[in-house]
């Protein structure tokens, strides 16, 4: 089955600056990758996502970059502001009929 | 709109309680999904709904029950939980079953605390 492999585990950056959360995976046929951000006492709020036909997707400070021959996708925040402290997980969903499978999460601490 | 809510936001319950969380969508999904979730670990799949119909169940414990009344509300019945049991469940929804690749929205969460 499908496994998602996400590092760092932590990441601290000064506002301002940029942050990368890298993820790969493990089977070829997965086709859909979102990103979730989740804050302390609240539930997972899907960010960005990208299908398997596009190698990238912007959504102002946020995109996420896919190489499907190296089976590894990319968050990718610009220009960090505090409020984007928070825990973020990649996840893949494999072939049809089969559940998202998520990454361990990235902590991001954003100080100013 | 994208909102899942759920109720109750916090429980707790003695071990031969039996108590129900519920999870309501008003977006016109037709997948619903519980996850529980630990401390600093990532949601884990515990049952999906397609067209209300129950159609992944992932070796989920017994003690754990889930309902789909309608297409918008999806419950979780537990009884005879154990402390270990404890943990952020969530609810989440998409357009479409599992057959297709849709957005996923989860709710708030219920955090239970077994005693």
């Amino acid at each position: 089955g499908e496994n998602v492999e996400q590092h760092p585990s932590t990441l601290s950056v000064q506002e301002g600056d940029s942050a990368v959360i890298k993820c790969t995976y493990s089977d070829s046929a997965s086709n859909y990758f979102p990103w979730y951000k989740q804050e302390l006492g609240k539930g997972p709020q899907l960010i960005i996502d990208i299908r398997s036909n596009v190698g990238e997707k912007k959504d102002q400070r946020i995109a996420v970059t896919l190489n499907k021959t190296a089976k590894h996708f990319s968050l990718h925040i610009t220009e960090t502001q505090p409020e984007d402290s928070a825990v973020y997980f990649c996840a893949a969903r494999g072939q049809a009929g089969t559940a998202l499978i998520f990454g361990k999460g990235t902590t991001l601490s954003v100080s100013s | 709109d994208t909102e899942v809510t759920q109720t109750p936001k916090h429980l707790v319950m003695g071990m031969t309680n039996k108590k129900s969380l519920k999870c309501e969508q008003h977006m016109g999904h037709r997948a619903m999904y519980w996850y529980k979730q630990k401390a600093k670990k990532p949601p884990e799949l515990m049952f999906v709904y397609s067209y209300e119909k129950l159609s992944i169940n992932e070796s989920v414990p017994s003690r754990f029950s889930p309902e789909c009344p309608n297409s918008s509300l999806l419950n979780l019945h537990l009884h005879a939980l154990q402390p270990e049991d404890s943990a952020l469940y969530l609810c989440a929804s998409s357009q479409r079953g599992t057959s297709a690749y849709y957005e996923q929205y989860f709710g708030p969460g219920t955090r239970l605390t077994v005693t």
